[in-house]
């Protein structure tokens, strides 16, 4: 079975301070890793995606996420936070031979000024 | 371009009552699934279709629910004789196909049921 753990229900950071979402997976195959990003009242946008090509993702808005397989982890960073980065974060498993995608509990992000 | 869309919005319903929820996916979209999103959780998965076939509907919470997509666009999730514990926002999400997994999300409709 898969599964997804995101560590933290809650992250305050400075404006300007670097961002780390931790996010912990499960699966017996090799997975896809999604992170997706909801802000209030709009729909969940894709930041970046894991499909067993790079480790290292890039995605938008400066965020990039490393698949370590020896950690089964996916963990979403940026090196600067933005007031616009506050948002909920989910980090999201598929496994390849199902359509079928795993939210986890996601993690709300709080931007100080 | 247009991205998905879903309509209504907002729903207010009497428990008891029957609703319909629509969702437009993007155009030329094989694949198209419906989530339920409880306050404060993740999205959880409902059912699945490619095209106008229904794949996959182990995420229904019951035999009350129930999704069509008759000619393989639009779709139409319907809850009868709503519940309480019906109250959530229902997303729609679409892909071009089911290799790519990157899927796109519409706003959502909020249910809440009194």
């Amino acid at each position: 079975a898969q599964s997804v753990t995101q560590l933290d229900s809650h992250v305050s950071v400075s404006e300007g301070t670097p961002v780390l979402l931790r996010c912990n997976y499960s699966s017996s195959y090799s997975p896809s890793l999604f992170w997706y990003v909801q802000h209030p009242n709009k729909g969940l946008q894709l930041l970046l995606k894991y499909t067993s090509a790079a480790t290292l993702v890039k995605g938008i808005n400066g965020f990039e996420a490393e698949f370590k397989k020896s950690e089964t982890s996916f963990h979403l960073t940026k090196p600067s936070a933005h007031m616009s980065d506050a948002a909920e974060y989910f980090c999201v498993v598929s496994l390849n031979r199902d359509d079928k995608i795993i939210f986890g509990k996601g993690t709300r992000l709080h931007i100080l000024p | 371009g247009a991205g998905v869309s879903q309509s209504p919005r907002y729903k207010v319903a009497k428990r008891g009552q029957d609703v319909a929820l629509r969702c437009d996916p993007i155009s030329g979209h094989v694949s198209l699934f419906w989530y339920q999103q409880a306050l404060g959780q993740g999205p959880e998965f409902l059912t699945y279709f490619q095209n106008e076939a229904q794949l996959d509907k182990s995420g229904l919470p019951s035999d009350r629910f129930f999704a069509e997509r008759p000619e393989g666009s639009v779709s139409t999730l319907k809850i009868q004789r709503t519940q309480q514990e019906d109250s959530a926002v229902y997303l729609c999400a679409s892909s071009f196909d089911r290799v790519s997994y990157e899927q796109y999300f519409g706003p959502g409709t909020r249910l809440t049921v009194t």
